[in-house]
């Protein structure tokens, strides 16, 4: 099982600030398959970006996503009050399909 | 617009069996897409279940495969969830979900508003 691991745990950030959230994997995953998702309180995850850097339908271009092998960052490049929530990779590229624990980006 | 809705019992015993449904709407369930099911405890992160394809192909969790089961029903466009054995630590949010894959992506893009499960007596 591939395992995932996000840092921050918790990112505390103004609006207006660059967020940058880090995905770590155990073993070597194909950036095709590494997604992020946004997770609000009471609502279902949101995917963001997928295949590490394509934006998915409808997000705002201020979300941008890198990384490869093991190393993965997604970056929001001036924080907008609707940004703050959790944060969430996914890997695909081998079953069990894990999430990592997410990061919670915080108002300072 | 592709729609997926979770339903079931809100309380179930413990050592009983969870069981949710998810219909699915503005999609066929015989296209080319996994089904999936991933669940999240309260306040915690999220864990993928398992899934199924329309044709009856699945693939579980190694963690929970000894207690679930993922079926579909194409006349009923659903797709549903079976977990046997729970305990407390099954409380959970469950959602339904549609992930699509190409032989250079892989994403699930549409997700039901989730459904809380809790285990008690």
């Amino acid at each position: 099982e591939i395992v995932l691991t996000q840092s921050p745990g918790t990112l505390s950030l103004s609006p207006g600030e660059r967020a940058t959230l880090s995905c770590r994997a155990s073993q070597s995953v194909s950036s095709s398959y590494l997604a992020w998702y946004q997770q609000k309180p009471g609502q279902a995850p949101r995917l963001l970006i997928y295949g590490a850097s394509r934006r998915a339908t409808g997000i705002p271009d201020r979300f941008s996503g890198s990384g490869s092998g093991t190393d993965f960052t997604l970056t929001i490049s001036r924080l907008e009050p609707e940004d703050f929530a959790v944060y969430y990779c996914q890997q695909f590229g081998s079953s069990p399909y894990t999430f990592g624990q997410g990061t919670k980006l915080e108002i300072k | 617009q592709v729609q997926l809705q979770e339903s079931g019992p809100g309380l179930v015993k413990p050592s009983g069996t969870l069981s949710l449904t998810c219909a699915v709407s503005g999609a066929s369930i015989s296209s080319s897409s996994w089904w999936s099911w991933v669940r999240q405890p309260p306040g915690k992160g999220l864990e993928w279940i398992g899934e199924i394809y329309h044709g009856g192909s699945t693939s579980y969790n190694p963690s929970l495969k000894s207690r679930v089961t993922i079926s579909v029903d194409k006349s009923k466009n659903q797709f549903s969830l079976r977990l046997s054995s729970v305990t407390a630590a099954d409380t959970a949010v469950y959602y339904c979900a549609r992930r699509l894959f190409s032989s250079s992506w892989s994403i699930i893009d549409y997700w039901g508003q989730g459904t809380l499960v809790t285990v008690s007596s």
